[in-house]
């Protein structure tokens, strides 16, 4: 295993089209994850699958922000009319979180991929 | 919503020395996580700290976790180059399902 695959690492797009990019989990993990982050600010969560469920939504994403996880496996994550503010790195974490630990809230340490960079222009 | 905050967001260290920098929750924490991210890389996982008044150290690095669960330290000693990076802490929200990052605190170490 490889770890956690991001894909396409560089975006550049124009304001107003749409983009897709993909995230290959660890295979083992259950938990999915996407984050943005804009220089020099931390990730800020966005929304997160329990295998193929999509479970939480951040409040702060917009309606043209959306993901699937269709076999619990990979991921992807679309936004659609970009604007100029949409322009971060987006990053994608894997987790495993088995049943025992889910009363242990600790014990889900997160895995990143190297991230999605998208331009807007 | 919490939020967690971190202290300072720059540190600016001469190699050898010393230094600290601060996490505080809004919110009591169940445990703690600290991440690292190198400069044009992406934030790796370092520790966990779960109990309260827990200390871990990885070799120069020391992690604290407050008595009440709603602050950590990390302490670097002797800081060298390759520890220039952001390091972040992260909180798990009360149902445990995301973690909440902090800003981060951007090291640079002057040789």
């Amino acid at each position: 295993d490889t770890g956690v695959s991001q894909d396409p690492r560089h975006k550049i797009t124009k304001r107003g089209q749409n983009v897709t990019f993909r995230c290959d989990p660890i295979s083992e993990h259950n938990r999915l994850y996407w984050y943005r982050q804009t220089l020099g600010q931390g990730p800020e969560f966005l929304t997160y699958f329990q295998n193929e469920a999509q479970l939480e939504k951040s409040r702060l994403l917009s309606d043209r922000f959306s993901a699937e996880r269709p076999k619990g496996s990979f991921s992807t994550l679309e936004i659609q009319r970009t604007e100029q503010g949409d322009s971060a790195m987006y990053l994608c974490a894997s987790s495993y979180l088995a049943l025992r630990d889910r009363a242990y809230s600790g014990a889900n340490v997160l895995t990143f991929g190297a991230g999605s960079r998208l331009t807007v222009l | 919503g919490q939020q967690v905050m971190q202290i300072p967001q720059y540190q600016h260290v001469q190699e050898g020395e010393d230094f600290t920098t601060y996490c505080n929750s809004s919110t009591t924490l169940s445990n703690i996580q600290w991440y690292k991210q190198r400069p044009g890389g992406h934030p790796v996982f370092l520790i966990q700290l779960v109990k309260s008044g827990e200390v871990k150290k990885q070799k120069r690095l020391t992690f604290q976790f407050g008595e009440a669960k709603k602050n950590s330290s990390l302490h670097i000693t002797a800081t060298q180059t390759t520890d220039v990076g952001t390091y972040f802490c992260a909180g798990p929200g009360a149902a445990g399902n995301k973690l909440t990052f902090g800003g981060g605190t951007r090291v640079l170490v002057k040789p």
